[in-house]
């Protein structure tokens, strides 16, 4: 079965600096998907970011960039220019490809994000 | 374009008693889930729906737990009896198409419902 770890439970950043959520996971596929969810107080789940398994080029989203690093199994969460509304509950999550059939996003524990002013 | 709608958004009841959660997708969205979350964790899967019918019901608790779709839109879900370890934040999801690659298959998620069981 996968698995994805969070080791963070909490982080915190001054606002406007950098930081970087890390996530692994264990798995025996090849084909798969990784995301990274918001969860504000709302519990509303936002997706952030996705990276395809099979592309090797990070993927980045205005502020938000991944580090994947496949060999590893490792999947980070770079924030660059932290705001104040990025302050939430992050998650990493997993989900087989296509052809495996099994659609569920397997999730971490979360990371808790601090933005101090 | 609204979003996925869940109702109610918090819920408290004795143990024991049942409830019901509702759930709407997004429109034209074939597949719906419905994640549980306890305190602290990331969502599990309960159950998924690809329209009306249920592919992947493995983590349900049958034994108390049900859930339908009717006409392959809105869906229920419902515990009954209520024991106290069913505290959680309930999660529904819906996609456009599981099966299809990229975004297509993106989850799309709701609000959620808060149940305390007392």
């Amino acid at each position: 079965a996968q698995t994805v770890t969070q080791s963070q439970p909490e982080m915190s950043v001054q606002e406007a600096e950098t930081v970087t959520l890390s996530c692994t996971y264990d798995t025996s596929e090849s084909d798969y998907y990784l995301f990274w969810y918001k969860q504000p107080p709302s519990r509303q789940m936002i997706l952030v970011i996705r990276q395809e398994a099979y592309k090797q080029q990070n993927a980045t989203e205005n502020r938000f960039s991944v580090n994947f690093q496949k060999a590893a199994k490792s999947f980070s969460l770079k924030i660059s220019d932290s705001q104040l509304g990025d302050a939430a509950m992050y998650f990493c999550a997993y989900r087989r490809g296509i052809i495996q059939g099994a659609q569920k996003l397997v999730f971490g524990q979360g990371t808790r994000l601090t933005i101090n002013p | 374009e609204a979003g996925v709608v869940q109702s109610p958004r918090y819920k408290i009841i004795e143990k024991k008693q049942p409830v019901a959660f509702w759930c709407n997708p997004i429109s034209g969205h074939n597949t719906l889930y419905w994640y549980r979350q306890n305190l602290g964790q990331g969502p599990e899967l309960l159950i998924r729906y690809e329209n009306e019918e249920a592919v992947d019901d493995s983590q349900l608790p049958k034994d108390r737990f049900s859930a339908e779709r009717l006409k392959g839109v809105d869906s229920t879900l419902k515990i009954q009896p209520a024991e106290l370890g069913d505290s959680a934040v309930y999660l529904c999801a819906s996609s456009l198409d599981s099966q299809r690659e990229g975004q297509g298959n993106e989850q799309f998620f709701g609000p959620g419902t808060r149940l305390t069981v007392l």
